[in-house]
C-alpha cells in the first residue's frame, strides 16, 4: 500500500510569514502532483513535478521534488489570506500502483490570518 | 463553462434508499475518474473509465456501488441501498490521454451525499 504523509496537518499563520509543508513516502512515485482545495470544491491543480530534484516556481508558491521521488515540498513566501485553503499532494504511477490513479495524502489545512 | 460538471452538488437521503450522481467531464479529455473524499481525508480513488471502459475499480467500491460511463462522454455513480458511511464528497475528475502515466486531473466541485 502506498501511503503519502503530509505535515503539519495543520498550519495556522499570520500574513506576510513564510511556510513550508511536506509530503513524504516510501514509494518512489513518477510524478507527484500539488492540489488546492477550498471548503465544498474540488480539488484544483497547482503543479506537477516529474524529474527528481526538480524545482518549480508558480508566483510565491515553489514546489520542490525530492532526489529519490518520494517527497515533495511546498514553500509559500509571504503569505497571503487568499492562500488559505488545504493543500493536498497526490502520487501517480507509484511503485507497485497503476499508472494511471493518483494516491493522494491528508492535506495541510492552511490558514493564513490577516 | 468548459469545466468538469457534477450534479447533484448536495443530497441528503435516508439510509437504505438509492442515489446516483452524475459527471459530464471536460470534452476532449477520454479518462473519467471518481474518487471519494470524506473528513480530514484526501480524495481516495474509486474508479477509472477510458473512454468507454471501465479499466479500474478499487476494493473501496461494494456490490453496492456500480459506475457506467455508457458512450465515453458522460458518466453516472449509483450507490444502492445507501448505509450511514457512504456520506461523504463524491469527486469526478477527468483528464486527456498522455500516455501511460497519470496525467493531471480536472476536478469537478464535488457532489455531497448524507445520508440519515
Amino acid at each position: 500500500t502506498q501511503l503519502l504523509e503530509q505535515s503539519p496537518q495543520f498550519l495556522s499563520i499570520q500574513e506576510g510569514e513564510n511556510l513550508t509543508v511536506y509530503c513524504n513516502s516510501s514509494s518512489v512515485f513518477s510524478s507527484l502532483q500539488w492540489y488546492r482545495q477550498e471548503p465544498g470544491e474540488g480539488p484544483v491543480l497547482l503543479v506537477t513535478v516529474v524529474t527528481g530534484g526538480e524545482v518549480k516556481k508558480l508566483k510565491r508558491l515553489t514546489f520542490q521534488f525530492g532526489d529519490a521521488r518520494k517527497d515533495s515540498s511546498l514553500h509559500i513566501t509571504a503569505a497571503q489570506p487568499g492562500d488559505t485553503g488545504l493543500y493536498l499532494c497526490a502520487g501517480g504511477g507509484g511503485s507497485g500502483g497503476s499508472n494511471y490513479k493518483l494516491t493522494f495524502g491528508k492535506g495541510t489545512l492552511l490558514t493564513v490570518n490577516p | 463553462d468548459t469545466g468538469v460538471s457534477q450534479n447533484p452538488r448536495h443530497k441528503i437521503t435516508k439510509r437504505g434508499q438509492n442515489v446516483t450522481f452524475r459527471c459530464d467531464p471536460i470534452s476532449e479529455h477520454n479518462r473519467l475518474y471518481w474518487y471519494r473524499q470524506t473528513l480530514g481525508q484526501g480524495p481516495e480513488f474509486l474508479t477509472y473509465f477510458q473512454n468507454e471502459a471501465q479499466l479500474e475499480k478499487s476494493r473501496l467500491l461494494s456490490d453496492r456501488f456500480s459506475a457506467e460511463r455508457p458512450k465515453g462522454s458522460f458518466s453516472t455513480l449509483e450507490i444502492q441501498r445507501t448505509e450511514q458511511g457512504d456520506s461523504a464528497m463524491y469527486l469526478c475528475a477527468s483528464s486527456p490521454f498522455t500516455g501511460p502515466n497519470t496525467g493531471e486531473l480536472f476536478f469537478g466541485e464535488g457532489s455531497r451525499l448524507t445520508v440519515l
